[in-house]
């Protein structure tokens, strides 16, 4: 059952336009979201997150807007750049059965920028 | 400040074989995560150690296991091993417990299982 989703594999995006990274999610209890991102061979790097108390959170080139009402999430990259190229992956947290916070990831979209 | 390191970074394994793999958070960090990533499945969690105690867990079977030690390095074992356990297994860090606190990823060990 995969709580968090990123139905998109793949995005590609000419060079200085925006990228928009999609995430839905089904479970009501997730309080905060995260993205990160992933070169190869390295590990996922955080990126910029957003408490479930707002619906936007910005940080530079990336927007994160979180919808609440329609389990949706979305990472707004403006002006794209080469070196956005990478795996996107989008996390949520809530309490596990342990009463501790536990992230739960999606399956993450491969963002190519075109130059 | 050195990152987190995991070793190895790769291995090959044959089924039914039991491994080990290790992960050293960055100096001063006292969490430690592990995840289990694959195509089809993203990343999955597998289990949280904090000051050598396990807080976390995922959904798992008892082949996977962990253990941290008191200077936090951690270690995480895999018996019986499945040809569904090729994946890349990836090591977090943090300087506490808590979402508050930003997760710092290793590369990675990428173990075939054959």
């Amino acid at each position: 059952d995969q709580q968090v989703k990123q139905n998109s594999p793949s995005l590609s995006v000419q060079e200085g336009r925006i990228s928009i990274l999609n995430c839905d999610y089904t479970n009501s209890m997730f309080d905060y979201f995260l993205w990160y991102k992933k070169y190869p061979a390295e590990g996922p790097t955080f990126l910029i997150s957003i408490s479930s108390i707002k619906d936007k959170n910005e940080d530079g080139r990336f927007t994160v807007f979180l919808n609440k009402s329609a389990k949706h999430l979305s990472l707004h990259i403006v002006p794209s750049q080469p070196g956005d190229s990478a795996v996107y992956f989008c996390a949520a947290s809530a309490l596990s059965n342990f009463g501790n916070e536990k992230l739960t990831f999606g399956t993450g979209t491969r963002l190519t920028i075109i130059p | 400040k050195a990152g987190v390191t995991q070793t190895p970074r790769y291995l090959i394994k044959t089924r039914g074989q039991q491994v080990t793999l290790s992960c050293s958070p960055i100096s001063g960090h006292r969490s430690v995560s592990w995840y289990q990533q694959t195509p089809g499945q993203g990343l999955q969690f597998l289990f949280e150690y904090f000051s050598e105690t396990q807080r976390n867990k995922g959904n798992f079977p008892g082949r996977f296991s962990g253990r941290q030690f008191s200077n936090s390095r951690s270690e995480m074992n895999v018996s019986t091993l499945e040809l569904g356990d090729s994946a890349l297994y990836l090591c977090a860090s943090s300087l506490g417990q808590g979402i508050g606190y930003e997760q710092y990823f290793g590369p990675g060990t990428r173990l075939t299982v054959t």
